[in-house]
């Protein structure tokens, strides 16, 4: 059963400080993985996508990472801005039965002004 | 539409009645997912279409939730006899096709469902 793990649950950092958010997942049969933001009250937001094939994908401040053999992906934000602030959530498109994303418990980040 | 959408937004119910969630995904979408976020928690699996068919329902809590689709498009989500364990986020996204390594999750704005 395809299980996902981010690490930490939750960081404080001031204005300006660049910053990796760590996920990891233990089944590797994975078709992608998805960095999500989730703002208090509101859905998610789909960040970024890695394909299986792919190893990383960037989008302004934002850079993500892929190791398949190792099971684990991580989320590199540059010149953290309190805008930032949000739950970030990450998800592996797995199939067991049929495809469908699994997700973990996100981390919660608070950029200080 | 333009997004997904998602009614009711909120819902307060009495314990025991049903409730029905609906969702209607992105036009042209033929993937759609349930999810289910309790207060704090991360995103819980309940059930996912593939156009009308659902593939996997393991992730659906008991036999009170169903959930069908109907012509691809709009899904709704039921859930009978309602419990306050129920209450929750109940999210629902769409995407063009599961089955395409490519293809963006699209997340509704949830229905905030409390059972009292």
């Amino acid at each position: 059963k395809q299980e996902v793990t981010q690490i930490p649950a939750a960081l404080s950092v001031p204005e300006g400080e660049n910053l990796v958010l760590n996920c990891s997942f233990t089944d590797s049969a994975i078709y992608n993985l998805q960095w999500f933001r989730q703002d208090p009250g509101k859905g998610l937001t789909s960040l970024l996508l890695i394909q299986s094939s792919q190893r990383e994908q960037t989008s302004g401040r934002l850079n993500a990472s892929l190791d398949k053999s190792s099971g684990r992906s991580t989320l590199y934000i540059a010149a953290s801005q309190p805008g930032d602030s949000a739950t970030y959530l990450c998800a592996v498109g797995t199939y067991t039965g049929g495809f469908k994303t699994i997700f973990g418990a996100g981390t919660r980040l608070f950029v200080k002004a | 539409g333009a997004g997904v959408s998602q009614s009711p937004s909120n819902k307060v119910t009495e314990k025991g009645k049903d409730v029905e969630l609906r969702c209607d995904p992105i036009s042209g979408h033929t993937a759609l997912y349930w999810y289910r976020q309790s207060l704090g928690q991360g995103l819980e699996f309940l059930i996912y279409f593939q156009g009308n068919s659902a593939p996997d329902k393991s992730g659906l809590p008991s036999d009170r939730f169903s959930a069908e689709r109907t012509g691809g498009s709009v899904s709704t989500l039921t859930i009978q006899r309602t419990q306050q364990e129920d209450s929750a986020v109940y999210l629902c996204a769409s995407s063009m096709d599961s089955s395409q390594p490519w293809n963006t999750i699209y997340f509704g704005e949830g229905s905030w469902l409390t059972v009292v």
